[in-house]
């Protein structure tokens, strides 16, 4: 059974910069794992972010960027901004197959 | 614009089935696939399965292989999910999202189904 591992909560100030982080039970993350990145918010749909490691939707805002680092995929929110706060999960592909990461609930303190 | 529009809120009693649907509109349908994806109260996304509109290929998740069914119409560029066996640990708000290159995008707005004797 594949797992992917996040951080269960962060806390950052407003004007901070913070990186989440997506592990996989599997090894190291690479790009062939097409990282995508979402953001919810409580009683919403989740919102999409980061697809295929780092690139962004029309609507994401120039604050979030996504990338590699020491095996994992990261989501970096810099310059954050009180209406981040929000759960944040990833999700990884393996084979076909969607696995997503139990996510990160971001408090902007 | 691209929108998913997904079907209302579904009551069903243990050990029966569900079916949802997905709407789109905006964009040409079988050039993307559809993903489901579900979220319980209080708990993180569960990817269920995928499907491609363009040739139906599938992929589900293991948890949920052989309880789970999506399907598609392209007549009415609607997509379906089905769940069967129902227990009360299905009781979620089910998700469908445009899934096109490992690209997710574009969400549905849920349908909530409740399981309960």
């Amino acid at each position: 059974q594949t797992v992917v591992t996040q951080e269960p909560s962060l806390t950052v100030s407003p004007g901070g910069t913070v990186t989440l982080t997506c592990a996989s039970s599997t090894g190291a993350v690479t790009s062939g794992y097409y990282p995508n990145w979402f953001q919810q918010k409580p009683g919403q749909a989740p919102r999409a972010l980061i697809y295929t490691t780092s690139n962004k939707h029309s609507w994401t805002p120039a604050r979030f960027s996504g990338s590699l680092l020491g095996g994992k995929a990261t989501l970096t929110l810099s310059g954050v901004q009180p209406e981040d706060e929000a759960e944040y999960y990833c999700l990884l592909n393996y084979g076909g197959a969607w696995v997503f990461g139990g996510g990160t609930k971001l408090t902007v303190l | 614009q691209v929108q998913l529009v997904q079907s209302g809120t579904e009551v069903k009693k243990p050990g029966a089935s569900v079916k949802v649907s997905c709407k789109a509109s905006g964009y040409t349908f079988t050039n993307y696939g559809i993903s489901w994806v579900r979220q319980a109260p209080g708990q993180g996304l569960e990817w269920m399965g995928w499907i491609s509109v363009y040739n139906g290929n599938t992929y589900y998740a293991q948890k949920l292989q052989g309880r789970v069914t999506v399907t598609t119409d392209t007549s009415t560029s609607t997509a379906y999910m089905e769940l069967r066996s129902l227990g009360s640990d299905d009781t979620a708000m089910y998700y469908c999202a445009r899934d096109y290159d490992y690209e997710i995008g574009y969400w549905g707005q849920g349908t909530l189904v409740i399981v309960s004797s």
